[in-house]
């Protein structure tokens, strides 16, 4: 069975910290991972995709991807009330169109 | 701007009843796929299709069937609601190629009473 691992949280951080999400993942094969954030009653929403091994920045977004260790994480710079959601780690599927979903980890961020 | 419609944001049924959830896409996806989501279960896979008249069973596809006559639609179907499918449902899309993610539609809140 294929898993994404995340902790569920809540991840508490003050306004304008550095908010670190993880996930790990089981199947070496995985090429594509996807970040997605879900506000409490709304459907979830992509905010990062990552391919290669490294950091991916977009904005305060970073993206990091360790395949050897089979880990991704999204790290949050300067977060704000909004960002507080929760987030969603998803990685393909074997050669097919299908993501695997973590349980997400809720992330509070306190003014 | 792309957009996967579903059909209702809320909908109440009774016990016993056929339920059809309508899902569209305007994307021109290959892929579609029918989530529900449950507090603490995260998201749980019920069907998914690759391609019109395609369908393959998700995780949980007990008591659920589906339909895709069209690309962009594809039908999520109750035969006999009960209580335990009150729940979120979401549809998804996503092209054939598996490096795009998906785009979720904005979600029906079922429940069956």
């Amino acid at each position: 069975q294929k898993e994404v691992e995340q902790n569920s949280g809540p991840l508490s951080v003050p306004e304008g910290a550095i908010a670190s999400l993880n996930c790990t993942y089981s199947d070496r094969g995985s090429q594509s991972f996807f970040w997605y954030r879900q506000y409490s009653g709304k459907s979830p929403e992509l905010i990062m995709f990552i391919y290669s091994n490294g950091d991916k920045e977009d904005g305060r977004f970073t993206a990091q991807l360790n395949k050897a260790s089979q880990y991704v994480s999204l790290l949050i710079r300067d977060s704000q009330p909004s960002d507080s959601a929760t987030y969603l780690c998803a990685v393909n599927s074997g050669n097919t169109g299908k993501l695997i979903f973590g349980q997400g980890t809720t992330l509070q961020v306190k003014p | 701007d792309v957009k996967v419609t579903q059909s209702s944001r809320y909908l109440v049924k009774r016990t016993g009843e056929k339920v059809f959830l309508e899902c569209v896409q305007d994307m021109d996806h290959e892929n579609m796929f029918w989530y529900r989501q449950d507090p603490g279960l995260g998201l749980r896979l019920i069907y998914f299709s690759y391609d019109v008249k395609m369908k393959e069973k998700g995780d949980i596809p007990e008591g659920y069937s589906v339909s895709r006559e069209k690309k962009e639609r594809f039908s999520l179907i109750l035969e006999s609601a009960s209580t335990n499918q009150t729940s979120m449902y979401l549809c998804a899309s996503s092209h054939g190629d598996r490096v795009f993610g998906y785009t979720f539609g904005s979600g029906t809140r079922l429940t069956v009473v």
